[in-house]
């Protein structure tokens, strides 16, 4: 099946600094990524629609200028978290739909953000 | 946009036991079901999914029933071992475009040995 890597799998910042989380769609091109976020015991809530080439479509409620994604290639999108502070804290996990399969989407592993 | 209700939120069943997770949506465009079982802190891993053309999908232990008209899918676990203990989460999405997956809130299935 596609495989979806992320990096880094856990990252520990200071309030006030930003932190890059990079997803990678490893055997397949992936036009469209998704991100999302997930709080403890709490279900996946989509936070942004990556497209390759064009801006990111945000959620609702998503500040776009604190959550930056770019999608530079159609392996790699990357989400920043901007002047991350504590209640940024989360399990960001980004998908992507699985090549010539549109419909099915793949996880990436997730990145486990503490901000202190 | 799109709402998905899952139910129940935890569920426990002796090894063995049939499991029946439900989930109900309100976008009646929406046509594409996946479910996804999560461990803990690891990535949502589908397991099944199922079109609005078929209204029925088995795969081994696990089923996925789908009811257009009434706008909702279940599934079904039948057998189950410890290890399928989990949160497991429905979602829905229309095929095609950007194909956005709205999730449920997610079922935890405790099944005991």
């Amino acid at each position: 099946g596609a495989v979806v890597s992320q990096h880094p799998s856990r990252v520990i910042c200071k309030s006030g600094t930003s932190v890059k989380i990079e997803c990678r769609s490893l055997d397949f091109q992936a036009t469209t990524m998704f991100w999302y976020r997930q709080f403890p015991k709490q279900s996946l809530m989509l936070m942004a629609t990556s497209n390759e080439g064009s801006k990111a479509t945000y959620e609702q409620g998503v500040e776009k200028d604190k959550f930056l994604i770019n999608h530079a290639s159609l392996t790699l999108s990357t989400l920043t978290v901007t002047s991350a502070h504590p209640e940024d804290s989360s399990f960001y996990i980004c998908s992507a739909n699985g090549g010539q399969i549109t419909d099915t989407q793949y996880f990436g592993p997730g990145t486990r953000l503490t901000v202190l | 946009g799109e709402n998905v209700e899952q139910h129940p939120s935890t569920l426990s069943v002796q090894e063995g036991d049939s499991a029946v997770i439900k989930c109900t949506y309100s976008d009646s465009a929406s046509n594409y079901f996946p479910w996804y079982k999560q461990e803990l802190g690891k990535r949502p891993q589908l397991i099944i999914d199922i079109r609005s053309n078929v209204g029925e999908k088995k795969d081994q232990r696990i089923a996925v029933t789908l009811n257009k008209t009434a706008k909702h899918f279940s599934l079904h676990i039948t057998e189950t071992q410890p290890e399928d203990s989990a949160v497991y989460f429905c979602a829905a999405s229309i095929s095609g475009g950007y194909n956005k997956l709205i999730f449920g809130a997610g079922t935890r299935l405790a099944v005991h040995p």
